[in-house]
């Protein structure tokens, strides 16, 4: 286990519909990056936060947005849900500086009807 | 053109094979290089980094030319749990810590 957790594992919703998905970082990391696999694809990057700030995002539109609290847990907020969003939503979290290794939950799967 | 490239696959392999896939980058500022392992419907785990140098763990290694921005992943005596999909990770992202994922490659290991 990684002590990366994430809330739902899995979830149905309708088109148009908003959802927000939990993750609870490894103990001692500050730093949780999301990520989103579609079927037979690899993880593409959504955004990073580290103390509570994003710092880093990949090419997704505002209506994915994200949080992180003081305890270093996280959301992701997803407004206006699309077909297309259906996939694998992936949390990783880690010690900040250049050799700590991100580890992941084990994900939440997004099916959007 | 995509920031990873992998290998296609899937790759098909009876035990006792060796198998190797490759990875081509096109970020040359990326920093550090990793291969991650993915079973099915589950999440990624590091399999391992991939320095210049080349490093290798037990019958796994790993090896990168930033000349040709190539990574490559060699598996020695395939066994039955080596089968699983394995993604070619490329770090970059100025301040912060994005890992760029290949498509995967999928490998089944035959008895």
């Amino acid at each position: 286990e990684t002590g990366v957790t994430q809330s739902p594992t899995h979830l149905i919703k309708t088109r148009g519909q908003q959802v927000t998905l939990r993750c609870s970082s490894q103990s001692g990391h500050n730093t949780v990056s999301w990520y989103q696999q579609a079927l037979g694809q690899g993880p593409q990057f959504i955004f990073q936060y580290y103390r509570e700030e994003e710092n880093g995002r990949g090419n997704f539109p505002p209506r994915f947005s994200g949080l992180q609290f003081p305890n270093y847990s996280s959301e992701l907020n997803v407004n206006a849900l699309e077909l297309d969003d259906s996939a694998l939503y992936l949390c990783a979290s880690r010690a900040a500086g250049p050799q700590g290794e991100a580890f992941f939950g084990q994900g939440t799967r997004l099916t959007v009807v | 053109r995509k920031e990873v490239e992998q290998d296609p696959g899937p790759f098909n392999v009876p035990e006792g094979a060796t198998v190797a896939f490759n990875c081509t980058y096109s970020n040359s500022a990326s920093q550090s290089f990793f291969w991650y392992r993915q079973d099915c419907r589950k999440e990624p785990k590091l399999l391992m980094s991939v320095y210049s140098s080349g490093n290798e763990d037990g019958r796994f290694t790993a090896q990168l030319n930033r000349a040709s921005q190539y990574i490559s992943l060699l598996i020695r005596d395939s066994k039955l749990s080596d089968s699983a999909t394995y993604l070619c990770v490329a770090v970059s992202g100025a301040g912060s810590y994005q890992l760029t994922f290949g498509k995967g490659t999928k490998l089944s290991v035959i008895p």
